[in-house]
């Protein structure tokens, strides 16, 4: 059964430095999906991409954010300049052509700001 | 401000018991509704999507929607010390694609063998 995979598993960087987590969604999908769990907290939704642009996004996705489709398959998120409040968990999700917005999510990165 | 609402719990039950959990959301314009199951650190894993009022049934789930009462159940039968886990539900307003899921904190549900 198809998945969507993400890269790396855990991250652990410094404050102030940049980070990109990547994904590969499910292969005939065509919308894609960031969103972030904080600890304890629930799953936010960050940012959809669709058509090689994004589509929306939340309030939560600042200029500190950008996504790009790279390649056909890939997908990334980065974080240009991380801060203490951005560990999380990151999770990708992807939705096919169907209309049934139904999102697969990946296992997601985990990412630690020091 | 689109808020999906869930009792934290925990709500405990007996195994073979039927576990009953609820969800309700304030924007009567939603049009999607969706159950995920967390597992501890893992990602979200969907269970059962509903789109119109009524119930929808899949082996052991049955999800229910009320969208008079902005309402969202998910029964569990038979439960199993596997199905522990947090319960999310996860509502979209305009549907179509490319919108984003506002989720609920979840319900951690756990099965007493």
């Amino acid at each position: 059964e198809p998945e969507v995979t993400q890269t790396p598993s855990h991250q652990v960087t410094q404050m102030g430095q940049e980070v990109i987590l990547r994904c590969v969604p499910i292969s005939n999908h065509l919308y894609f999906y960031w969103y972030r769990q904080i600890l304890g907290q629930k799953v936010e939704f960050l940012v959809s991409f669709y058509n090689n642009e994004i589509s929306e996004k939340s309030e939560i996705f600042d200029d500190q954010f950008s996504v790009e489709r790279p390649d056909g398959s890939n997908f990334t998120l980065k974080i240009r300049s991380t801060k203490l409040e951005d560990s999380a968990m990151y999770f990708c999700a992807s939705e096919d052509r169907g209309g049934t917005d139904t999102q697969y999510f990946g296992p997601g990165t985990r990412l630690t700001v020091l | 401000q689109k808020e999906v609402e869930q009792n934290s719990g925990p709500l405990s039950v007996p195994e073979g018991a039927i576990a009953s959990l609820n969800c309700t959301y304030s924007d009567r314009g939603s049009q999607s509704f969706f159950w995920y199951r967390q597992y501890s650190g893992k990602s979200p894993e969907l269970i059962m999507s509903i789109y119109s009022n009524g119930d929808k049934e899949d082996g052991r789930f049955t999800a229910q929607l009320n969208k008079a009462s902005q309402y969202v159940s998910l029964l569990i039968r038979d439960s199993q010390p596997s199905d522990s886990a947090t319960y999310l539900c996860a509502v979209i307003y305009s549907g179509g694609g490319a919108d984003g899921l506002t989720f609920g904190k979840g319900t951690h549900l756990i099965i007493q063998p």
